[in-house]
């Protein structure tokens, strides 16, 4: 079964704070995202990783940064987080052409 | 720039009525079109992918079908438990990795 890992499901923050959100696959897969989901916009994504140490922009970088050092970790992260970065995160993992999602993390910002 | 547009936004059904979702696409070269569940709170679940016009997956009740232009996710005698919101999603040629997603149909049925 493909497995998809998320450091947490709730998560409160202040603004300003420095957020990290992790992300763990079990299965030796290349491809890593990062998507955010708003009520009326979907999934977004924000940032992609097609193998260790190498990433991509997705749709809407601004305001994130990703780490990927281990093939199975990926990490977001918000340097300074704000009220408009308040939403679900969901990471997703990539075998054959199909993306295996995380069970999310809901992000609030106050 | 790929388009996916889903319809209708929220369906309601009487349990064991039958219905179908669509979902519609415009993309530079289709290289997969992918359907999901979606339960409130939780992560998108994968259920099918297809790859070229005329192709048909089926799962359980659920059975999805692909043209050139659209696909449909059929539910035959729907149960309350496949109430959830329903993801399309599409694979270009135009995009590495990316997927791009419509916005969802939010399925109810009602005992």
């Amino acid at each position: 079964d493909v497995k998809v890992t998320q450091s947490s499901r709730y998560l409160v923050k202040r603004t300003g704070e420095k957020v990290f959100l992790e992300c763990v696959q079990d299965m030796d897969h290349e491809n890593m995202f990062w998507y955010r989901q708003d009520p009326g916009l979907g999934l977004r994504l924000i940032y992609f990783s097609y193998d260790v140490k190498m990433k991509e922009k997705g749709d809407i970088p601004e305001g994130y940064s990703v780490s990927r050092e281990k093939k199975e970790r990926f990490s977001l992260i918000l340097e300074s987080a704000s009220t408009n970065q308040t939403s679900m995160y969901l990471c997703a993992s990539r075998i054959r052409n199909e993306q295996y999602f995380g069970p999310g993390t809901r992000l609030t910002v106050t | 720039e790929d388009q996916v547009t889903q319809s209708p936004e929220a369906l309601r059904l009487q349990e064991g009525e039958s219905s179908s979702l669509n979902c519609s696409y415009t993309v530079s070269g289709l290289r997969g079109l992918f359907w999901y569940r979606q339960d409130p709170g939780k992560g998108p679940e994968f259920l099918f992918t297809l790859y070229s016009a005329g192709e048909e997956k089926e799962k359980e009740r659920l059975k999805a079908t692909l043209t050139k232009k659209e696909s449909f996710l059929h539910i035959t005698a729907p149960k309350p438990e496949d109430s959830a919101t329903y993801l399309c999603a599409v694979h270009s040629g135009a995009g590495s990795y990316q997927l791009t997603f419509g916005k969802g149909t939010k399925l109810s049925v009602i005992p």
